[in-house]
């Protein structure tokens, strides 16, 4: 079983939707949760982290459910930028050594 | 943000040569520094966690001897491919994290990656 798994998509939604992607993850022990967007050829950037009482950022929404060790990404009114690959990631380990793993990615196509 | 950047941001080799790249924390300092490759249409995949000053902790299933890595400052690690072959091509991409970044605050900054091609 993978360590974090994502649907890798595509998603192919019209401007204006919204659209939910979700993860995830085997180690209970993970204590740090991230949504990062990479875009076609480029390195990842941070999108915004997870808390476990949810956060929104704009048209960002993001979940976490401990439990079920499941995290979610909401978009809302999707905009054709916002066309990318979305990354899960947790930190791997409980100890403080800041290493992250990574998901496949879940790509995402905003048409007009 | 913090700025991380890599040099070269390409590169194309012969089989067989031996290819570095740097990553640079540009405005803060870095204790720890992540080496990542990622294959086409693959996520990321950490090869090595670098240390200021001490030995890179090496993935299960990369040769340390293969990727030799070198964190030589707190702003400086490099990555040296040794005698590359054309299965080495990829996107090798480091990430750094900030000094402050401790207690459970995990944010690492990404360099713009180096695509490496070996004929």
């Amino acid at each position: 079983r993978k360590e974090v798994e994502q649907d890798p998509g595509p998603f192919n939604v019209p401007e204006g939707a919204t659209v939910a992607f979700n993860c995830t993850y085997s180690n209970s022990a993970s204590q740090s949760f991230f949504w990062y967007r990479q875009d076609c050829r480029k390195e990842p950037k941070l999108l915004m982290s997870v808390y476990s009482s949810g956060n929104e950022d704009g048209r960002f929404t993001a979940q976490l459910n401990r439990a079920s060790q499941y995290i979610s990404l909401l978009i809302r009114d999707s905009k054709l930028s916002d066309s990318a690959t979305y990354l899960c990631v947790v930190n791997g380990f409980s100890s403080n050594t800041g290493k992250l793993i990574f998901g496949q990615g879940t790509t995402l196509q905003v048409k007009p | 943000g913090a700025v991380v950047s890599q040099h070269p941001s390409w590169v194309i080799c012969k089989s067989g040569t031996s290819v570095k790249i740097e990553c640079r924390s540009l405005d803060f300092q870095a204790t720890t520094m992540f080496w990542y490759r990622q294959f086409p249409k693959q996520s990321l995949m950490l090869m090595a966690t670098s240390n200021e000053g001490s030995k890179a902790t090496y993935e299960q299933g990369v040769e340390k001897d293969k990727f030799l890595i070198n964190h030589a400052s707190l702003t400086l690690s490099t990555l040296t491919v040794t005698s590359a072959h054309p299965e080495d091509s990829s996107f090798y991409i480091c990430s750094a994290r900030d000094l402050t970044g401790t207690g459970g605050s995990y944010e690492q900054y990404f360099g713009p990656g180096t695509r490496l091609t070996v004929t």
